[in-house]
């Protein structure tokens, strides 16, 4: 069964500070990779998906990044702001029909 | 607006009553799914549709129930045989299974 990983679970920098956010995955036998934000109480917001033929995408200030043969995937934001505070999460999806979620990482921006 | 509208936003029951939560999507997505959140843990998946008449069991799928008889629409009713059923119901869609998916808000499920 996929298993998914992020480093770390919480994070908190000061406003502007560039941040790379992380995500493993056991099975390299992958459709796509999906970054989504989660404010508190709220539902997922889909930011950037890399399907398996896919190095990067980029969407404003953020790039993502997929790398099928080692397990990895990394947001990195650009200029964080603190709007940028929320939970992220990565999501892969496979031969199983489903998208394997990771725990998130909770970021915190300090103004 | 596209999008998928979960319905209620907050929903209380008594323990040993069924409760089911609507899902929408406007989105003309043939695949749907239901995920449950609880804290300090990644989303679940409870059921999966990937046409109209066809549901598939995930993970959770123990206490739960689904239909799929409009392709907008994918109800989950939570059974009195759900031994702990308070948590964060997510609904999502997708054009097919394996694409990009968009969840709706979320419905807090409190059973007292």
């Amino acid at each position: 069964k996929q298993e998914v990983t992020q480093i770390p679970a919480a994070l908190s920098v000061p406003e502007g500070e560039n941040l790379v956010l992380n995500c493993s995955f056991t099975d390299s036998a992958i459709y796509n990779l999906q970054w989504f934000r989660q404010d508190p109480g709220k539902g997922l917001t889909s930011l950037l998906l890399i399907q398996s033929s896919q190095r990067e995408q980029t969407s404003g200030r953020l790039n993502a990044s997929l790398d099928k043969s080692s397990g990895r995937s990394t947001l990195y934001i650009a200029a964080s702001q603190p709007g940028d505070s929320a939970t992220y999460l990565c999501a892969v999806t496979g031969t199983g029909n489903q998208f394997y979620f990771g725990t998130g990482t909770s970021l915190t921006v300090i103004p | 607006d596209g999008g998928i509208t979960q319905s209620p936003k907050y929903l209380f029951r008594k323990e040993g009553q069924n409760v089911t939560l609507s899902c929408e999507q406007n989105l003309n997505h043939d695949a749907m799914y239901w995920y449950r959140q609880d804290p300090g843990q990644g989303l679940r998946l409870i059921y999966y549709s990937q046409i109209v008449n066809d549901f598939q069991k995930g993970d959770i799928a123990e206490g739960y129930s689904v239909s799929r008889e409009k392709k907008e629409s994918f109800p989950l009713t939570v059974t009195s045989a759900q031994k702990n059923p308070t948590a964060f119901y997510l609904c999502a869609s997708s054009m097919q299974v394996n694409t990009e998916a968009f969840f709706g808000q979320g419905t807090r499920l409190t059973v007292v």
